[in-house]
């Protein structure tokens, strides 16, 4: 499809495990973006890039979350290590350019489940 | 820092009745704004945008304009349907001309619409 592809859309895993959540961005789009859903958080934002660098890392909460970006293209998101306070949906977003009035377009999210 | 203040739901109307979702914003510069719709089971969707000061953003029947003045972009509809059934979030990005900025958030405010 034409949309932000994310997988999977469901992860249930033990806590200590490493996960990797993916982001496929709308074709074209330079600006990729990470947030996080939680009930007591809303919706925080964790990191972007703009094509494969990431200027702004200040929202990941700590060193066990990483991602890259390569070919200006596809991201993974890795969590290390994972913890009960994890769980959350995790949301990709992309758009053309990181101008301000550009809006972003979001992917239905991966719920990630720790256990 | 940016931020967002949207009214705290949840909001329950009858079909047909008149609906308002304030949300005001605080911001260095000139901000653009968003209202975004998560429906049940579904992701983020841009649902309407006002780039600059007295823009109205329009779309299915939503109407929001930003008001500088009052720093506020609130949500209206004339007639709500048991579709607009959903939780929005007031957003806003930038703040100065340079730059790539994350979208900030409110907590979002859940409607239902009752037949």
């Amino acid at each position: 499809g034409a949309g932000v592809s994310q997988s999977p859309s469901n992860k249930v895993t033990e806590k200590g495990k490493d996960v990797e959540l993916r982001c496929d961005p709308i074709s074209g789009h330079t600006a990729l973006y990470w947030y996080r859903q939680s009930l007591g958080q809303g919706l925080e934002f964790l990191i972007y890039f703009q094509g494969n660098s990431a200027p702004d890392k200040s929202g990941l909460p700590s060193d066990r979350f990483s991602a890259e970006r390569t070919g200006g293209s596809v991201s993974t998101l890795t969590i290390q290590r994972t913890q009960q306070e994890d769980s959350a949906v995790y949301l990709c977003a992309s758009s053309y350019s990181g101008a301000r009035n550009q809006p972003q377009h979001f992917g239905d999210g991966t719920r990630l489940s720790i256990l | 820092g940016n931020s967002v203040t949207q009214m705290e739901g949840p909001v329950t109307l009858s079909e047909e009745a008149f609906l308002t979702i304030n949300c005001t914003y605080t911001a260095t510069g000139y901000p653009s704004l968003f209202w975004y719709v998560q429906y049940p089971g579904e992701g983020l969707q841009l649902l309407l945008k006002a780039t600059k000061a007295d823009d109205k953003g329009s779309n299915k029947g939503f109407e929001a304009t930003y008001r500088k003045e009052t720093t506020s972009f609130h949500l209206e509809k004339g007639s709500v349907q048991v579709s607009d059934s959903a939780v929005y979030f007031c957003a806003l990005r930038g703040g100065t001309n340079s730059g790539n900025t994350p979208l900030v958030f409110g907590k979002g405010t859940r409607l239902s619409v009752i037949a």
